[in-house]
């Protein structure tokens, strides 16, 4: 079973600073099933990014996918008030069919 | 527009159980869709509970497969999730899914928490 590890737990930061949140794999996993979300309280995850850097729709340029193999990062460029929330990302194991998540990074207000 | 909507009792005794259907609209469950149940226990992170394909494939988190059964209602547009012998570990916002493929989910139901408590 694959591990996601992420990586700070909080991260506090001003709005208009850059956020890079880090998910480390316990195994190399395929780039094309690699996900972001984005959770406010009291609501469902919001897919973000998929493919590892693909926007899904409607989500703003300002959020950004990237890595491969073990390392992957999620990058809010310029931090907006509605993005202080929590942020996971999901792998997809084809070999039995699975989805696991990490453990989130909470970006908080500074 | 995809919507989901997750609908069952709020409170189950442990050792019996829990029992949660999720009504779609916007879209049929007989489609080329992949639909399936996360979720999150109070103030903790996200567990993938099992999915199911619009062509009857049906896979389960290892770790819950002895107590999970999905099923579909092709006729009602739902489909459900029935975990057995619960206990307060299973203590949850429960929330169904679905997506065009099996790799991540777009749309969300808004969650529904089920506490199991005698």
């Amino acid at each position: 079973e694959i591990v996601l590890t992420q990586s700070p737990g909080t991260l506090s930061l001003s709005p208009g600073e850059r956020a890079t949140l880090s998910c480390r794999a316990s195994q190399s996993v395929s780039s094309s099933y690699l996900a972001w979300y984005q959770q406010k309280p009291g609501q469902a995850p919001r897919l973000l990014i998929y493919g590892a850097s693909r926007r899904a729709g409607g989500i703003p340029d300002r959020f950004s996918g990237s890595g491969s193999g073990t390392d992957f990062t999620l990058t809010i460029s310029r931090l907006e008030p509605e993005d202080f929330a929590v942020y996971y990302c999901q792998q997809y194991g084809s070999s039995p069919p699975t989805l696991t998540f990490g453990g989130g990074t909470k970006v908080e207000v500074k | 527009q995809v919507h989901l909507q997750e609908s069952g009792p709020g409170l189950v005794k442990p050792s019996e159980t829990l029992s949660l259907t999720c009504t779609v609209s916007g879209y049929s469950v007989s489609n080329g869709f992949f639909w399936g149940w996360i979720r999150q226990p109070p103030g903790t992170g996200l567990e993938w509970i099992g999915s199911f394909s619009h062509s009857g494939s049906i896979y389960y988190n290892p770790s819950l497969k002895s107590r999970v059964t999905i099923s579909v209602d092709t006729s009602k547009n739902q489909f459900s999730l029935n975990l057995s012998s619960v206990t307060a570990a299973d203590t949850a916002v429960y929330y169904c899914v679905g997506d065009s493929r099996s790799s991540w989910y777009y749309y969300w139901g808004q969650g529904t928490l089920v506490t199991v408590s005698s």
